[in-house]
């Protein structure tokens, strides 16, 4: 089983819906997580990052954590067609000092159709 | 401003002829990780570096090998690159244990 399991899409959705995407996790002793973005042939970047349980909103995006499920989701509401890459999660356990070995997910893609 | 500026962009080789990626960083993170991503799949940590202290992942082919000169510049060095070698290379940095920040990568193809 892998640790980070991601629906790879392909999501298809009209400009202005409401976008689910989720990640599943194995390993009960991640604690932070993340949602970067990723336009075709770019990097990734952060998007959301959050810390335990609960939710975190930022402008049109929010992130959700359900640890107890070990459950992630990130909502776009009022999805634009610039909103268009693949979303990837990632995760990682608490950790003091040394460096920070994220888990990945394999990524979403989302097209927006205008 | 760019953060994490990855060389080239596109870089083609022959099959068993070295390469050497380039990475440099304006942010003053003192970890810098190498990762390799094929297509739809999650990007994959090669190694990385913790202040100069180098961290390989234990299923990193020995083909692969990396140097940090200072604080700013990462190389990935391919010593005999093979077709299955051909992936994006992605740089990412961090201070400690924080937020990753990535470069936008190095497309890499073997012919």
């Amino acid at each position: 089983q892998k640790e980070v399991e991601q629906d790879p899409g392909p999501l298809s959705v009209p400009e202005g819906a409401i976008v689910s995407l989720n990640c599943t996790y194995s390993n009960s002793a991640f604690q932070y997580f993340m949602w970067y973005r990723q336009y075709s042939r770019k990097g990734p970047e952060l998007l959301m990052y959050t810390y335990s349980s609960g939710n975190k909103e930022d402008g049109r995006f929010t992130a959700q954590v359900d640890k107890s499920s070990k459950y992630i989701s990130l909502f776009i509401r009022d999805s634009q067609p610039s909103d268009s890459a693949t979303y990837l999660c990632a995760m990682r356990g608490s950790r003091s000092g040394g460096a920070n070995n994220l888990f990945f997910g394999t990524g979403t893609r989302l097209t927006v159709i205008p | 401003d760019a953060m994490v500026i990855q060389n080239p962009r596109y870089q083609v080789t022959q099959f068993g002829k070295p390469v050497t990626l380039s990475c440099s960083q304006t942010l003053n993170h003192n970890v810098m990780y190498w990762y390799q991503q094929k297509s739809s799949q999650a990007p994959k940590l090669l190694f990385h570096y913790y202040d100069k202290d180098f961290n390989n992942e234990a299923d990193t082919p020995d083909n692969f090998q990396s140097r940090r000169p200072n604080t700013s510049f990462c190389f990935l060095d391919i010593r005999s690159p093979g077709l299955g070698d051909a992936a994006m290379y992605l740089c990412a940095t961090s201070r400690d244990t924080n937020i990753q920040y990535f470069g936008a990568g190095t497309r890499l193809s073997v012919l």
